[in-house]
């Protein structure tokens, strides 16, 4: 099992709809996640960050946490073309906080 | 207030040769991470530094990889010897030394220096 896992995609929604991107973990000691956003060529882009169980919301980003399950998940509301883009899920393992464990990230095409 | 500057943004090297990648954290940060990024195998953690200082290097190949974090200048990764596999993108990431025992500061990432090996 990889340390940090994601669908790899490529996920296609409307212009407008909900875009909904899953990362499963693998270290139950894990205490903080990340969602960064990369384009293609460039480098990665901090979207959201979370620690505690439950939602939190930031425009139009959600980021949702389940530790029990081992699941973050990121929901993009009224999606754009712009958010065109690969999402990456990090994760630090548990007592070593410097070091971001990534998944292979999910590619997400938004159709106009 | 610049970001994290890496160069060169784009370095062609002979198998055999050496290459230097360099670089300058944000402003304030002295804590630095090099990562590389293959197409198929995502971002993988290479090393931490701080000042004059190498913390954690367990992500860097035994043989052919280092990197240094002077007290002046930038943080370098040096590769002796490049191989076609070592073709990659390579990003430095750097956060402040403030937040270095607080889990949830985050990473600012450079543009990244893309190497390719002929």
């Amino acid at each position: 099992q990889k340390e940090v896992e994601q669908n790899s995609g490529p996920l296609s929604v409307p212009e407008g709809a909900i875009a909904s991107l899953n990362c499963t973990y693998s270290d139950r000691g894990s205490q903080s996640f990340f969602w960064y956003r990369q384009y293609s060529g460039k480098s990665p882009e901090l979207i959201m960050s979370i620690y505690s169980n439950g939602d939190k919301e930031d425009g139009r980003f959600t980021a949702q946490l389940n530790k029990a399950s081992q699941y973050v998940s990121l929901l993009i509301r009224d999606s754009q073309p712009s958010d065109s883009a690969t999402y990456l899920c990090a994760v630090p393992p548990a007592g070593n906080n410097r070091k971001l464990i990534w998944g292979l990230g999910t590619s997400l095409a938004v159709n106009p | 207030n610049a970001g994290v500057m890496q160069n060169p943004r784009h370095l062609v090297r002979r198998r055999g040769q050496e290459a230097r990648l360099r670089c300058s954290p944000m402003k304030g940060h002295s804590h630095v991470y090099w990562y590389r990024q293959l197409p198929e195998e995502g971002l993988k953690f290479m090393v931490y530094l701080q000042k004059e200082n190498i913390i954690d290097e367990s992500g860097m190949p035994k043989e052919r990889f280092s990197a240094e974090f002077p007290k002046e200048g930038p943080s370098i990764l040096r590769i002796q010897q490049v191989v076609r596999g070592d073709s990659a993108a390579y990003f430095c990431a750097s956060s402040p030394s403030t937040q270095a025992s607080s889990y949830n500061s985050p990473l600012h990432f450079g543009n990244g220096t893309r190497l390719t090996v002929t």
